[in-house]
């Protein structure tokens, strides 16, 4: 498709229960990336794949945080025991490369709620 | 390493003035620098982007924006505030030539108001 497209668009859990996320790049962008959005304006990088592989991981929690891009699968986020702390938007965005200069196409978000 | 300031949390205009949202940057290297907007509850759209091609940069919606390497800054603008341009700027950079995956950094946004 020509956008990001993202599921749900809002989550609540308990605390302590399995969230999934889930991310279906445009069509032709090997590059997904996932980010947090904690305050209204802190973006957090997680983690970046090309393809199926993980590019880079730095920002990823690595506890309870995972995440996959699988062939033919939309992608996903997962966090495992969620705490409070985990409430927030999460985005992602595809790119057509990894190289600075490419913009990264943005999906609508998923808005997780930890209660 | 690569930072962005965005120098202002809040801006507030009145329909029809010229809008000023500023951003400084710091960059080891070759910098790409993005405007994005975000309206309420929406993902972040892009409004332009400079990657070492011309320093004046021309957006969707009329917004524009100039890359000053003298000064490090990549400041937006637009001529005549509409009403739907209410909502959160972001200024973003990336490096040009790193092998970092494209990571962008963000700067910690601007929001504007526009007063009727």
């Amino acid at each position: 498709g020509e956008e990001v497209a993202q599921t749900p668009k809002h989550l609540v859990r308990g605390e302590g229960q399995k969230a999934k996320l889930y991310c279906a790049p445009i069509k032709g962008h090997s590059y997904v990336f996932w980010y947090q959005q904690v305050l209204k304006n802190e973006f957090k990088f997680l983690i970046s794949f090309q393809n199926e592989n993980v590019f880079d991981e730095t920002g990823m929690p690595k506890e309870r945080f995972s995440a996959k891009c699988l062939p033919n699968s939309p992608c996903s986020l997962e966090i495992q025991a969620t705490k409070l702390e985990d409430s927030a938007v999460y985005f992602c965005a595809s790119s057509q490369s990894y190289s600075g200069g490419y913009e990264q196409y943005f999906g609508p978000g998923t808005r997780l709620t930890v209660t | 390493a690569q930072s962005v300031t965005q120098l202002d949390s809040h801006v507030s205009v009145s329909e029809g003035t010229p809008v000023l949202l500023r951003c400084n940057y710091s960059s080891s290297y070759s910098p790409s620098l993005f405007w994005y907007v975000q309206h309420p509850n929406k993902g972040l759209q892009l409004l332009l982007k400079y990657t070492s091609a011309a320093t004046l940069v021309k957006g969707i919606n009329g917004f524009e924006a100039e890359f000053k390497k003298s000064e490090t800054s990549f400041h937006l603008t637009k001529p005549s505030a509409h009403m739907s341009d209410a909502a959160e700027y972001f200024c973003v950079v990336s490096d040009l030539r790193a092998n970092t995956g494209n990571q962008f950094y963000f700067g910690t946004g601007t929001s504007l108001t526009v007063i009727p």
